[in-house]
């Protein structure tokens, strides 16, 4: 099981704002990554740190963290956005990486 | 940029051994980062097998560990999974990334990811 707990599905209306959560003790310590995966691509990098986007990446997208909780929020979600998304850290013992399980992403 | 590419077989039968490769081009598998294999089964999320570091440091997902090598071959800049006795849980789009490790860790870039099935 996941040490790193995400809603199954949220949904947004276009243009709104919506924020997909991700729960563990570990983020006490770590910061999370998260990952936006379309159907048959491999998942891409789009928040890591405290609060960076690699090149490329609409500043739409914003991370932030509190206590066990960390957040992806999308300002002004697009068709576009539509997605699974995954956040990742380390676990409690720092030596081994864990993914959440997910959360697909609805734009209506 | 960097980039990473899987290859190996996308068929391996029951009890037998699964193994990839992953090339690694745009830069050198010496740097200072690890790099990862994950997968992720048909409809499921992805779960993380372990990782590398040139050094040959390995950590590996504890339900994996007994089945689960991973080695690097810096002359070939490049690094390998093996995952032995598969059965069709195994079955899965196997990714390599690389990662990258400060106070905190993420994976940057991805390869495209490759479809091992086990079946006889």
């Amino acid at each position: 099981s996941s040490e790193l707990t995400q809603d199954p599905a949220v949904s947004v209306a276009l243009g709104q704002t919506v924020r997909i959560t991700c729960q563990g003790d570990s983020l006490r310590s770590y910061y999370a990554s998260w990952y936006q995966q379309k159907p048959g691509q491999a998942p891409v990098l789009v928040i890591y740190g405290k609060n960076n986007r690699p090149s490329g990446i609409p500043d739409r997208f914003s991370g932030s963290s509190s206590g066990n909780t960390a957040s992806l929020t999308i300002t002004g979600a697009q068709a576009e956005d539509e997605a699974d998304y995954y956040c990742n850290s380390r676990d409690s013992s720092g030596n081994h990486a864990v993914f959440g399980g997910g959360t697909q992403l609805t734009v209506l | 940029q960097v980039q990473l590419q899987e290859s190996g077989p996308g068929l391996v039968k029951p009890s037998g051994t699964l193994s990839l490769t992953c090339a690694v081009s745009g830069g050198s598998i010496s740097s200072s980062n690890w790099w990862s294999w994950v997968r992720q089964p048909p409809g499921k999320g992805l779960e993380w097998i372990g990782e590398i570091y040139h050094s040959g440091s390995t950590n590996y997902n504890p339900s994996l560990k007994s089945r689960v090598t991973i080695s690097v071959d810096k002359s070939k800049n490049q690094f390998s999974l093996k995952l032995s006795s598969v059965t069709a849980a195994d079955t899965a789009v196997y990714y390599c990334a690389r990662e990258i490790a400060a106070a905190s860790n993420w994976f940057d870039p991805w390869g495209q990811g490759t479809l091992v099935t086990v079946s006889s």
